[in-house]
This record gives structure tokens, sequence and C-alpha cells, in this order.
């Protein structure tokens, strides 16, 4: 079955800064990758998504960029504020979303 | 997300003790699904309905159990609770939005701790 592994598990950076997260998948057949975004006391929320038939998807200050051959996708924040603190996670699906696969999460401070 | 809610958002239970955790949608999706959040272990998939009448078994099953009573209703239900089930649990709704893609919409969770 498919399998996801997300680095790195915490992530500190100074505001402003850029910050990337990284997962891999293990099923080629996976064509649906969403990001979700946790803050404290809440569950997730998705925050961006990327289809297998796209490089590379921008939504403002967030990025994801996929590539199919390393099976590799990541996550960019550019100019990072204290409220992006959060856990991050990523996922994978092979049927457009439903079931997913998640990885186990990046803890992302921000500081001041 | 006041689109998907659960009940209770924290409990405190005994080893071996019935729990039931409910979940509602207002969304109007057919699939729904139960998560278990660990740390350092992200979103494990229990048990997902893609339709009322459709149950499947995700990744961690074993000791759980799921009742869809409605479109709008999924419970998820540990008959004899363990130490180890002590996590947070979510339920989510999907449906497929305007990209095409099936997206989850997540509830706030419940807070699950097993003595």
């Amino acid at each position: 079955g498919e399998n996801v592994e997300q680095h790195p598990s915490t992530l500190s950076v100074q505001e402003g800064d850029s910050a990337v997260i990284k997962c891999t998948y293990s099923d080629s057949a996976s064509n649906y990758f969403p990001w979700y975004k946790q803050e404290l006391g809440k569950g997730p929320q998705l925050i961006i998504d990327i289809r297998s038939n796209v490089g590379e998807k921008k939504d403002q200050r967030i990025a994801v960029t996929l590539n199919k051959t390393a099976k590799h996708f990541s996550l960019h924040i550019t100019e990072t504020q204290p409220e992006d603190s959060a856990v991050y996670f990523c996922a994978a699906s092979y049927n457009q979303g439903g079931k997913l696969i998640f990885g186990q999460g990046t803890e992302l401070s921000v500081k001041p | 997300d006041a689109d998907v809610t659960q009940t209770p958002r924290n409990r405190i239970t005994k080893t071996g003790k019935r729990i039931m955790l409910e979940c509602s949608q207002t969304k109007g999706h057919d699939r729904m699904y139960w998560y278990r959040q660990d740390p350092g272990l992200g979103l494990r998939l229990i048990y997902y309905s893609f339709d009322v009448k459709d149950i499947n078994k995700g990744e961690i099953s074993d000791g759980y159990s799921v009742s869809r009573q409605a479109q709008a209703k999924f419970s998820l239900s540990l008959e004899s609770a363990i130490p180890n089930q002590t996590a947070l649990y979510f339920c989510a709704t999907s449906g497929f939005d305007g990209s095409g893609a099936d997206t989850q919409y997540f509830g706030p969770g419940t807070r699950l701790t097993v003595l």
C-alpha cells in the first residue's frame, strides 16, 4: 500500500524567512497531493493541493511542487508570519482524493 | 470546521468500558471517515464510508467498529477500551469540489483518554 514520509518533523524559522517541508510517496499510482494545516486545538484544514498532471501550484505565499519521477512533493511558504506556526501534514491519494494516506506531520514555529 | 461536529470533545474513561464517538456533518457529502492522531505518527485511517450502505476498514481498524446511521452521521465505537487507544480522534467528510478533487473537511476532534 501507499506510504508517505514527511520531513522535517520540526522546523523553526525567523519571521520573514521561507520554510520548506518535503514529502515522498511510494505508490506511483497516486495522483492527488493535498497539504493540511492544523492549528492548536483544531482539526486539519486544507491549504493547498496539487494533482499529478501539474508540476507546481501557487496561492499567495504558499506553493507546492511535485516531481512525479522522484515521487517527491514539497510545500513552500514564503515571507513567513507568526500565524503560520502550526502542524502541517502532507497526504497522497490515487483516486483524486477520498481515502488519504498522511505523512507524519511537521511542527512549524515562526519566531517574531 | 462548523460543518463537521464531533461529540464529545473530551472524554476520560477506564479500561474495558464501551465508548462511542459521534460525528455529524452538514455539507451534504456522501463520504465520511474516522482518523486517529498520535504524536509523530500523523493521521491514520480507522474506517471510511463512501455512502450509507458502504463501510470499509482503514489502516488500523482492530479494536474499533463504526455505524453509518444516515448520510450525515457516522459514529465510532470502542467496544472495550484499552490504554493504547488514548489519542486524538478526527472525523472527516469529503465531496468533489469545483476543481474535481475529492476534498476532505475535518471536525474539531475528540481527545480520548483511557486509564
